[in-house]
């Protein structure tokens, strides 16, 4: 099985600011199936990135996934007041696939 | 427009069994596998299980193992989830999920006597 760490735990930025959130795999992510979702209180996670670099239909241009093998990072390049919410990385390259603890950004 | 919309969820009490739907719309559902994850009650996301486009391979993970069952009909579009043998701690919003094309809106199940 597959754990996967985010860091930081929280994260306190500023609207306009760069926001750099980190996902560790324990071992290598198959095919770099690595997703990025989004989720705000009462409602449920969106999907931003898929297959670590692909942006899901929709999902504006200042979001930006990278990364392969065990690292693996969700960029956010002008945080708009609407980006702050809980954010978690999943991997479903090999069953049973897995989700990390969670980043939540929060406004500083 | 992508569409993934969950029923079924409700109150059960311990022992009991639900049967959850998932109608899928807007992309080849057909061609990708799928997933249900749950959220319980102000937690972290945990994937459930998951099935193969075709149906001919499905995982679960450990906890539900032998207690739920994922199942597919592509010619409705639609995924399922028997859970049967239901505990207090399966409480929990439940979203269908495709990796490639989003979730849906969720479905609560709570296990209660």
């Amino acid at each position: 099985e597959i754990v996967l760490t985010q860091s930081p735990g929280t994260l306190s930025l500023s609207p306009g600011e760069r926001a750099t959130l980190s996902c560790r795999a324990s071992q290598s992510v198959s095919g770099s199936y690595l997703a990025w979702y989004q989720q705000k209180p009462g409602q449920a996670p969106r999907l931003l990135i898929y297959v670590a670099s692909s942006r899901a239909t929709g999902i504006p241009d200042r979001f930006s996934g990278s990364g392969s093998g065990t690292d693996f990072t969700l960029t956010i390049s002008r945080l708009e007041p609407e980006d702050f919410a809980v954010y978690y990385c999943q991997q479903y390259g090999s069953s049973p696939y897995s989700f990390g603890q969670g980043t939540n950004l929060e406004i500083k | 427009e992508v569409q993934l919309v969950e029923s079924g969820g409700g109150l059960v009490q311990p022992g009991g069994s639900l049967r959850l739907s998932c109608a899928a719309s807007g992309f080849p559902f057909s061609t990708y596998w799928m997933s249900w994850v749950r959220q319980a009650p102000g937690k972290g996301l945990e994937w459930v299980a998951n099935i193969k486009y075709d149906g001919s391979e499905k995982n679960y993970v450990d906890s539900v193992r032998g207690r739920f069952i994922i199942s597919r009909d592509n010619a409705k579009n639609s995924l399922y989830l028997q859970m049967n043998s239901l505990r207090v701690e399966d409480t929990a919003v439940y979203y269908c999920a495709s990796n490639h094309w989003g979730w849906g809106q969720g479905t609560l199940v709570t296990v209660s006597s």
